[in-house]
């Protein structure tokens, strides 16, 4: 178990529709990453955000935002959303702002867009 | 830019072979090297680690040492079982991470 909790474990949803992804790091974790994998283009780096504030952005889309709330915890919001978005979303969290601190995966949400 | 190569799978092994994934990267500065695993349904763990050349991470019988004279992390076993079934991916932090595409690995007894 990593610590990392992810929720919901399944999301099912139509085109168009909006939905959010919740993400509670492993405690004294002040570091949350979000990634995007999927099966034609891999592990891709979407977000992240140290103690609140954005610290780098990756292949994010528009359509997507992301934020760290003071208890550390993190949602990602997806909307408009395409066929496309079908993927597997993960959160990591490390205890570092940069540097050499491995990250802590959750389990990941598994987005179905119908 | 920052990038990992990693050898491209699928790789299917009988139980108790040797092991290699071969792992090269391009960064700029001085990067820490990751090996991770993915099981089936879950997210991705942390093998072993490297924080500077001449390092050997080594973890569950897997080994990789970090090359800056080839930029590589080549992940070796010298005997696998099938438990080790997975997807291993190789990764750099130099700013942010950067991660390899994977590589499946199938251990048919």
């Amino acid at each position: 178990d990593s610590g990392v909790t992810q929720t919901p474990k399944h999301l099912i949803t139509a085109t168009g529709q909006r939905v959010t992804l919740r993400c509670s790091p492993r405690s004294g974790d002040l570091s949350v990453y979000w990634y995007q994998q999927s099966l034609d283009q891999g592990l891709q780096f979407l977000i992240h955000y140290y103690n609140g504030e954005e610290r780098a952005k990756g292949n994010i889309l528009e359509r997507f935002s992301a934020q760290q709330f003071p208890d550390l915890h993190s949602e990602l919001n997806l909307s408009s959303l395409e066929l496309g978005d079908s993927a597997l979303y993960f959160c990591a969290s490390s205890v570092s702002r940069t540097g050499g601190s491995p990250l802590h995966f959750g389990n990941g949400t598994r987005l179905t867009v119908t | 830019g920052n990038s990992v190569t990693q050898m491209e799978g699928p790789v299917t092994l009988s139980e108790e072979a040797f092991l290699t994934i071969n792992c090269t990267y391009t960064a700029t500065g001085y990067p820490s090297l990751f090996w991770y695993v993915q099981y089936p349904g879950e997210g991705l763990q942390l093998l072993l680690k490297a924080t500077k050349a001449d390092d050997k991470g080594s973890n569950k019988g897997f080994e990789a040492t970090y090359r800056k004279e080839t930029t590589s992390f080549h992940l070796e076993k010298g005997s696998v079982q099938v438990s080790d079934s997975a997807v291993y991916f190789c990764a750099l932090m130099v700013d942010q991470f950067y991660f390899g595409t994977g590589t499946s690995l199938t251990v048919i007894p």
